[in-house]
């Protein structure tokens, strides 16, 4: 079955601990992206990727980093840095740049106290 | 001031209902219109797209763009529990690249 997979559902970190979200898809889209959902603020963007080894910043990406190194995976780091971690974070990939669909992963679950 | 702005309910219809979901915008420069549907728990799912205005329908939704009111709507006929859900409105300017702008979503409760 072609999608996005995301892992793991839910993650508990310590305060001042790095962590990495996983993202991994098998559609061959060429654009990944990563989004913080909050209640009361939607989806925000924090980096997209239009093409391997090329990333960048969305509306909120201080606080994050990512990598592309390959055009199936993308994953997030969410460092110490960023000051309100907590939150519900979703991949999503698009065929290319332009396309209008994006389809989602499950979301991870990030818990830091 | 946020670009997009929606509704975040919560919204209660009995099973049946027709159901009115809303977004406005600020920026002309929106062209593509899409609404997601999340359940709970998951990953948004897109539901219907439009690019022009007026009416574009499948099944029991319809999606309505209005432009020169910077309005848009999704209607559910027929309203049924499984349509419980958070329902995100999106927007993509013509200029920037597959970027979107999403409403904060309204959650809708369908009751049988």
């Amino acid at each position: 079955d072609g999608g996005i997979t995301q892992s793991p559902k839910y993650l508990f970190r310590k305060e001042g601990q790095n962590v990495t979200l996983s993202c991994e898809q098998n559609l061959n889209h060429d654009a990944m992206y990563w989004y913080r959902q909050d209640p009361g603020q939607g989806l925000r963007l924090i980096y997209y990727s239009q093409i391997v080894n090329d990333f960048q910043k969305g509306d909120i990406a201080e606080g994050y980093s990512v990598s592309r190194e390959k055009k199936e995976s993308f994953p997030l780091t969410v460092t110490s840095a960023q000051k309100n971690p907590t939150a519900f974070y979703l991949c999503a990939s698009s065929i290319a740049q332009g396309s209008y669909e994006q389809y989602f992963g499950p979301g991870t679950r990030l818990t830091v106290t | 001031q946020k670009e997009v702005e929606q509704d975040p309910g919560p919204l209660s219809v009995p099973e049946g209902a027709i159901v009115s979901l809303n977004c406005t915008y600020s920026n002309s420069a929106f062209q593509y219109f899409m609404w997601y549907r999340q359940y709970s728990r998951k990953g948004p799912e897109l539901l219907m797209y439009t690019y022009s205005s007026g009416n574009k329908e499948d099944g029991r939704f319809t999606a309505q763009v209005d432009k020169s009111s910077k309005y848009i709507s999704l209607f559910i006929r027929d309203s049924q529990p499984s349509d419980s859900a958070t329902y995100l409105c999106a927007m993509r300017k013509r200029t920037s690249g597959s970027r979107l702008t999403f409403g904060e979503g309204t959650q809708l409760t369908v009751n049988p």
